[in-house]
């Protein structure tokens, strides 16, 4: 398993700002991913974090608007850009286990934004 | 890539009765994932099916993969309080999934 630690677990932003979050694993891993879950729907990829190299970002989201940096193994941030209210939705961190296809979650960031 | 179609979206049981969440694709999948998420947590994972007509069990909870693979279900029996949440399925692969809308349950005491 991985131990994810994400911050901020929340924060209200206003309208035009942006906010970075921060993605924190316990050990090593070649793949972060970004998802985002719009308030009581299911979960979207944003886009896939690669160390050393440009996230690669899922149809309907550009890297204007949610740059990714990957500095190294364990870390990633997302940055959600000039924010509208639109833009108001859990932010989950995700990265796979070592051999495996599942999933492991942060525990999120809940964004609103005023 | 494609949509899974699950349902129902919310379902309302007595404690002690039978759940089930039902996942449908148009195209056939390599395997499905289902995930947990409690009301204000983060999604669990809870089982990988691969093998067509595979069926596996946790506890009170049995998951199913269609013959076709086209389809699988989530059962609880005899739930309980604790069940309550957000079932999810998902599919893909390496990270990038596509999930499921998702079905909510709520279990009255």
């Amino acid at each position: 398993s991985a131990v994810i630690s994400q911050k901020p677990s929340r924060d209200i932003c206003q309208r035009g700002t942006s906010l970075t979050i921060q993605c924190q694993v316990d050990s090593q891993v070649t793949m972060m991913f970004w998802y985002r879950q719009q308030p009581g729907q299911s979960l979207t990829l944003i886009a896939t974090a690669n160390q050393g190299s440009e996230a690669t970002y899922e149809s309907g989201f550009v890297i204007d608007k949610f740059p990714i940096s990957r500095p190294n193994l364990t870390f990633s941030t997302l940055t959600v850009s000039n924010m509208s209210p639109e833009d108001s939705s859990i932010y989950l961190c995700s990265v796979t286990g070592t051999g495996t296809e599942k999933l492991f979650f942060g525990s999120g960031t809940q964004l609103s934004v005023l | 890539g494609q949509q899974v179609m699950q349902i129902p979206q919310y379902q309302h049981v007595q404690e002690g009765e039978d759940f089930t969440t039902y996942c449908n694709s148009s195209t056939t999948l390599s395997n499905i994932q289902w995930y947990k998420q409690r009301p204000g947590g983060h999604p669990v994972f809870l089982i990988q099916l691969v093998k067509s007509g595979e069926v596996k069990k946790q506890k009170r909870l049995t998951f199913q993969f269609g013959e076709a693979k086209k389809n699988s279900s989530l059962h609880i029996t005899a739930t309980q309080t604790t069940d309550v949440g957000t079932y999810f399925c998902a599919r893909g692969s390496q990270g990038n999934l596509i999930f499921g809308k998702g079905t909510k349950l709520s279990v009255k005491p």
